[in-house]
């Protein structure tokens, strides 16, 4: 297996701004997800892509928009966020019934 | 509901030494169980899984699993710590949500910090 990429590492934006996170795989996983993390804190679900289409959303805000323009790209749009959304975002991905395997995420800092 | 509790926020041990991190699961039926490394500045690492068949189950890096249904647990063990182990280690169980989606239920992690 290969790994999950997750881009931009970092990310410094303000609460007016409008950016995208994105998530690429080319292990054939045809489930996805994003994760928020706070420090010493166990991931937080936000939502699961299954075959390209959006099967959970966790109550997410909607300054948070999810996008799976196919099966390797995962986006997660971004936009008014508040200083709270701070965190480290992490893409995951899978087979049905195997284990999910992460990005090294994306650290979000909401000035 | 199901849950994951890890009972011990912080563990500290010398290089060398045996390690053994607690995890316990309630689930109602079989639990699939994973435990995940993450060092500092990084994603989660699969250390080892747990489906079925044998209880002992052993993975990456020199970690091994123990699956006890009577105890409920499925504790992580490793008889010689480095000091590149030092991370956050989580337990987990896949559980099934509503529309028979599957999503993991987290431990809330132990941090490990090992003594030269």
């Amino acid at each position: 297996d290969t790994e999950v990429t997750q881009t931009p590492k970092h990310l410094v934006m303000g609460m007016t701004n409008k950016k995208s996170l994105k998530c690429e795989q080319h292990m054939g996983h045809r489930a996805m997800y994003w994760y928020k993390q706070k420090a010493k804190k166990p991931p937080e679900l936000m939502f699961v892509y299954s075959y390209e289409k959006l099967s959970i959303n966790e109550s997410v805000p909607s300054r948070f928009s999810p996008e799976c323009p196919n099966s390797s790209l995962l986006n997660l749009h971004l936009h008014a966020l508040q200083p709270e959304d701070s965190a480290l975002y992490l893409c995951a991905s899978s087979r049905p019934g195997e284990p999910q395997h992460f990005g090294d995420g994306t650290r979000l800092s909401i000035l | 509901a199901q849950s994951v509790t890890q009972p011990d926020i912080h563990i500290t041990v010398s290089e060398g030494a045996s390690l053994e991190l607690r995890c316990n699961y309630s689930y109602g039926a079989t639990p699939y169980l994973f435990w995940y490394v993450q060092s500092p500045g990084q994603g989660l690492q699969l250390l080892l899984k747990y489906f079925s068949g044998d209880t002992l189950v052993q993975g990456i890096k020199g970690f091994e699993a123990e699956f006890k249904r009577s105890q409920s647990s499925f504790n992580l063990r490793k008889p010689s710590v480095h000091w590149s182990d030092a991370a956050e280690y989580f337990c987990a169980v896949v559980a099934l949500g509503a529309g028979n989606n599957r999503k993991l239920i987290w431990g809330l992690g132990t941090s490990l910090a090992v003594n030269p």
